[in-house]
């Protein structure tokens, strides 16, 4: 099992539409999750944390689901400029290392 | 403005050859990271480096060296030893675990 999975998608969504990701982990001692923005050819870039409560950032909301151990990132009202790759990131948990998912293309259609 | 600063953005190797490249960051950040990035593939982490003059291997750290003489730069040599160079690769630094990284705007590698 991978110790962070993405569905790769493309997740093809008209504009204005509300769309989920959801990304699970296998480490249960998991402590630091976040969500990053990949445009194509470009770095990623931290687009939100995600805490216990759950978190909102105008459009998007983030959530940590401990007990089934996967994140999920709602984007509402989608814009043509969301369209990018979500990369889901993993940290702790007595390691060092952030474990990026493979991530989730977005296109939004206009 | 603080940032990280990765060059050259693009870089051709022959064969054989080793190669540098470049990582700076003016953010005061103690940690920087190396990963590679292949097509359709999540980052794989290289070396990474927590304090000056100290640094650790990564998942795929074969075939390349790194060094950490000063907290701002971090630099990547990719050795004839790495046998399919040819990737996108990506710098980071940041302050700790818990704030997330800070990446540079990347170098892609090419061997010819």
């Amino acid at each position: 099992r991978k110790e962070v999975e993405q569905d790769p998608g493309p997740f093809n969504v008209p504009e204005g539409a509300t769309v989920a990701f959801n990304c699970t982990y296998s480490n249960s001692a998991s402590q630091s999750f976040f969500w990053y923005r990949q445009d194509c050819r470009k770095e990623p870039k931290l687009l939100m944390s995600v805490y216990s409560s759950g978190n909102e950032d105008g459009r998007f909301t983030a959530q940590l689901n401990r007990a089934s151990q996967y994140i999920s990132l709602l984007i509402r009202d989608s814009k043509l400029s969301d369209s990018a790759t979500y990369l889901c990131v993993v940290t702790g948990g007595g390691t060092y290392k952030y474990i990026f998912g493979t991530g989730t293309r977005l296109k939004v259609l206009a | 403005d603080g940032g990280i600063t990765q060059s050259p953005k693009y870089l051709f190797r022959k064969e054989g050859q080793n190669v540098t490249l470049s990582c700076e960051q003016n953010l005061n950040h103690d940690a920087m990271y190396w990963y590679r990035q292949d097509p359709g593939q999540g980052l794989r982490l290289i070396y990474y480096s927590q304090i000056v003059n100290d640094f650790q291997k990564g998942d795929i750290a074969e075939g390349y060296s790194v060094s950490r003489e000063k907290k701002e730069s971090f630099p990547l040599t990719v050795t004839s030893a790495q046998k399919n160079p040819t990737a996108f690769y990506l710098c980071a630094s940041s302050i700790g675990l818990q704030g997330g990284y800070t990446f540079g705007s990347g170098t892609r590698l090419t061997v010819v």
